[in-house]
């Protein structure tokens, strides 16, 4: 199958700095890209749709100056979570594919001190 | 407001013997049904999926029934290994609702020697 991949696995930070996580699919373009984040022992949240070359689309209760998407290519889309709290640390996965299908990342464990 | 339930968030069951996971939905929009694995820490994998026009679909040790009317999708796994144990998450699309996936609450399975 489609391979997609995230950078960094696992990122550790302090409460008020940014991170920037990578999503690239290696093996085909998507122009939609998905961003999604699990709590333990949860369910995986959409928390919005990065489109190539125009604004994400964020689900409601995800803020959008908080969590920034730049889907700058056909291969590739960025999350930055800006000015990260203990609250922002979570499981963050994305997606990629087309209707009937979507291939995710391994996804990136951001842990906020 | 979760559109797609699973209602069991664990499952054990005997090597060699049935697993039977079981996903609900609400939304009747949805028209294409998908069940993920995912390891800890890791990018759910697709096992199998259904569209709305069929009630089964099987490939391999693994079937998906749908029944629309109830609103319910049930994932077989037979005969069942120890390699399986992870969780499952149903997952629901919609046409024409861009892609995006709305997934379950997980169910962990735990085949046993």
């Amino acid at each position: 199958g489609a391979v997609v991949s995230q950078h960094p696995s696992r990122v550790i930070c302090k409460s008020g700095t940014s991170v920037k996580i990578e999503c690239r699919s290696l093996d085909f373009q998507a122009t939609t890209m998905f961003w999604y984040r699990q709590f333990p022992k949860q369910s995986l949240m959409l928390m919005a749709t990065s489109n190539e070359g125009s604004k994400a689309t964020y689900e409601q209760g995800v803020e959008k100056d908080k969590f920034l998407i730049n889907h700058a290519s056909l291969t590739l889309s960025t999350l930055t979570v800006t000015s990260a709290h203990p609250e922002d640390s979570s499981f963050y996965i994305c997606s990629a594919g087309g209707t009937r299908e979507q291939f995710f990342g391994p996804g990136t464990r951001l842990t906020v001190l | 407001d979760q559109q797609v339930k699973q209602n069991s968030p664990s499952l054990s069951v005997q090597e060699g013997r049935i697993s039977i996971l079981n996903c609900d939905y609400t939304n009747s929009m949805f028209d294409y049904f998908l069940w993920y694995k995912k390891y800890p820490a890791e990018g759910p994998t697709f096992l199998i999926s259904i569209s709305s026009i069929k009630d089964k679909n099987e490939d391999g040790r693994f079937t998906v029934f749908l029944n629309k009317s109830a609103k319910h999708l049930s994932l077989h796994i037979v005969p069942s290994q120890p390699g399986d144990s992870a969780v499952y998450f149903c997952a629901a699309s919609a046409t024409g609702g861009g892609n995006k996936l709305t997934f379950g609450t997980g169910t962990q399975l735990k085949v046993e020697l």
